[in-house]
Parts: structure tokens; sequence; C-alpha cells
């Protein structure tokens, strides 16, 4: 059974860089047949899809439009784990934050409600 | 506002049928989107229902059925229970992957 354990602060000031990490038991982050996504939502923006990290011979990095240009997935294969980190955070990044694992996204973790506020 | 265009909400009376669509951004869905249907309760994370177009999990329902229907993705969910009502998401992998605005299904 696979479980995804997130954590991480749930308060972020504005302008810094928003970091959380999702430690995985029941499976490999490099296993080459999972993938490993962050999901955030809110009440304005709904569900939104952030990027995703995956192993195939090589490590691949794919982020969503809306924050490729602050987003940064990471694993880590020595603690079995991925984080996230958001840069130059504002408040509408305000949202709970999931992992989820695969295409078919049949696992998820808690959540994280992350409030960016001063 | 998603690009991913779904029904903002729905009723439905308990044992009856409905239809949840899915439409995508650039027209026709196809099979090439991998549409995933999802029920999210308050306070919890979405579950997935169903994977590329019509796989189900083996915890879904049988009653649940998802399908490609006049160019859109469908979910359709027969005799519908009580515990049905709920928020339903679809999912696009469309330049990654894009979520549907969600549809509320009210049981009434």
């Amino acid at each position: 059974q696979v479980q995804l354990q997130q954590s991480g602060p749930r308060l972020v000031k504005p302008s810094q860089t928003l970091s959380l990490t999702c430690a995985i038991s029941g499976d490999s982050v490099s296993s080459t047949g999972a993938c490993w996504n962050w999901i955030r939502q809110s009440p304005s923006r709904g569900l939104e899809w952030l990027g995703r990290t995956y192993f195939r011979s090589k490590w691949i990095y794919e982020y969503g439009s809306s924050v490729e240009s602050r987003i940064t997935i990471s694993p880590d294969t020595a603690k079995n784990q991925i984080s996230l980190q958001l840069s130059t955070v504002t408040p509408e990044d305000t949202a709970i934050y999931y992992c989820a694992r695969g295409t078919d996204f049949l696992y998820w973790g808690q959540g994280t409600q992350v409030t960016v506020s001063s | 506002q998603s690009v991913v265009t779904q029904e903002p909400s729905l009723t439905v009376s308990p044992g009856g049928t409905v239809t949840l669509t899915c439409s995508s951004p650039t027209g026709t869905v196809t099979p090439d989107f991998f549409p995933n249907w999802f029920q999210q309760v308050p306070g919890q994370a979405p579950m997935s229902l169903i994977y590329n177009t019509d796989i189900k999990h083996s915890w879904t329902p049988a009653r649940f059925s998802g399908s490609l229907l006049g160019g859109k993705a469908a979910l359709t969910v027969s005799n519908v229970q009580p515990e049905d009502e709920a928020d339903y998401y679809c999912l696009l992998a469309y330049r990654g992957w894009v979520f549907g605005g969600g549809t509320k299904l009210t049981v009434l």
C-alpha cells in the first residue's frame, strides 16, 4: 500500500519561498513506472496541477504554465521523497497543497493548508 | 476559471441517472487526453474514480462509468445514491494536466 506523508510550514510570508516535502512509503521515488505530482486547491483557482517529476533513465521535470517560472520539484532518492519549492509567493498562492502519484492519481497525500500572509 | 469546462452543478433524484461532461480547450476530447474523474467530499482530498477514459479502480462502485460522448469526456452515474452527493472533477492531459472547474452534484 502506497502512502504519501506531507510536511512543511503552514505559514509563509509574501515574497518568500514555499517549501513542502512528500515522503513516500510502499513505492520508490525512482520507480520507472511511477511519476510524482504536486497539485493545489483554493476557492479562487480550484484544483490546479503544478508539476511532476519521474525517472526514465534520467529525471524528467514538467511544470504547469501558471507557475513554471517559480516552481522546482526535486526528488530525494536517499530519503525516498519529493519536495516542492515555490518562490516569490503572494497571497494568491494560499491553498491546500497535495502530492499525488501516477497518471491515474491513485494515491494522494493528506494535504497541507499553506497560508501566505505577513 | 479553468480552460477545461464542466457543468457547475447538476441535480439528480435518488435512483436516477446523471451524466457529467468535460470539454477540452481544443475541441474534441480523445483518448490521448487520458481523462480522469475524481470525487471530492468536503474536507477530504479528491479520490480517483476513473482513469484513462473508462478504467475503474477496485473501489470504484459499478454504478460509475467513464466514456467519451459527443466529443467530451463523460462520467455517468446510474442508480444514484445519496452518498454520491459530492463535487466531481475531471482532469485532462493537456500541456501537462488541467483540471476542470468541477461539478457539484446534488442528490435530491
